[in-house]
């Protein structure tokens, strides 16, 4: 099937700085990726679509500027969290599609994990 | 989107099958409905999805009652590996943008 990866699987940061998450589609072309955050437990919430070559679209509620999103070609996502502040601390879990439009199946990646001190 | 409602959590004994019910009465007619479950610290994995007719996969079987409002996974013989968040996921292909939103799904616990 197919692979999603994502890099890094964890990570800690300071409060203040900037943490980039990587999303890549290891074996086919995505032109569209998901990004999704998920609270211990509780269900993944969907923040924002990728688009290749153009700008995310965002979820309600969720901030552009906090939550920079880059799809800059058809394999890598990226999720810049801007200024992290401890309650950014959360799972962050991006996936891709992969299939014909009418039974569009999302492939996720493993998850990073976001510790923000 | 449509709504749905899954238990919390459910409870089966290994090597025993396990039929994980949702509900999701304002589905509309052209609604596929996925099903993902999320094993713990992972992400979600797709596990078997259909539009009217009973589906099968090598992962689990799929029922979907005959007016749709409600569907029926079904996992022929648990294991300890399929202790998991499950997800029932209506989601329609002719909307422009494909996002899945994810409800609270079933927790499944899997006894030895």
């Amino acid at each position: 099937g197919a692979v999603v990866s994502q890099h890094p699987s964890w990570v800690i940061c300071k409060s203040g700085t900037s943490v980039k998450i990587e999303c890549r589609s290891l074996d086919f072309q995505a032109t569209t990726m998901f990004w999704y955050r998920q609270f211990p437990k509780q269900s993944l919430m969907l923040m924002a679509t990728s688009n290749e070559g153009s700008k995310a679209t965002y979820e309600q509620g969720v901030e552009k500027d906090k939550f920079l999103i880059n799809h800059a070609s058809l394999t890598l996502s990226t999720l810049t969290v801007t200024s992290a502040h401890p309650e950014d601390s959360s799972f962050y879990i991006c996936s891709a599609t992969l299939g014909g439009a009418s039974q569009e199946t999302q492939y996720f990646g493993p998850g990073t994990r976001l510790l923000v001190l | 989107d449509a709504k749905t409602t899954q238990p919390n959590s459910m409870e089966s004994n290994e090597e025993e099958p396990v039929h994980l019910p949702c509900n999701h009465s304002t589905i509309s007619g052209t609604d596929y409905i996925h099903w993902y479950r999320q094993l713990p610290s992972q992400g979600p994995e797709y596990v078997i999805h259909g539009l009217t007719s009973n589906v099968n996969n090598r992962m689990a079987s799929l029922a979907i009652a005959e007016d749709r409002k409600s569907s029926t996974l079904i996992l022929h013989r648990a294991t300890l590996r399929d202790a998991a968040v499950y997800y029932c996921i209506p989601r329609c292909p002719l909307k422009s943008r494909n996002q899945f939103y994810f409800g609270t799904g079933t927790s499944l616990t899997v006894i030895p």
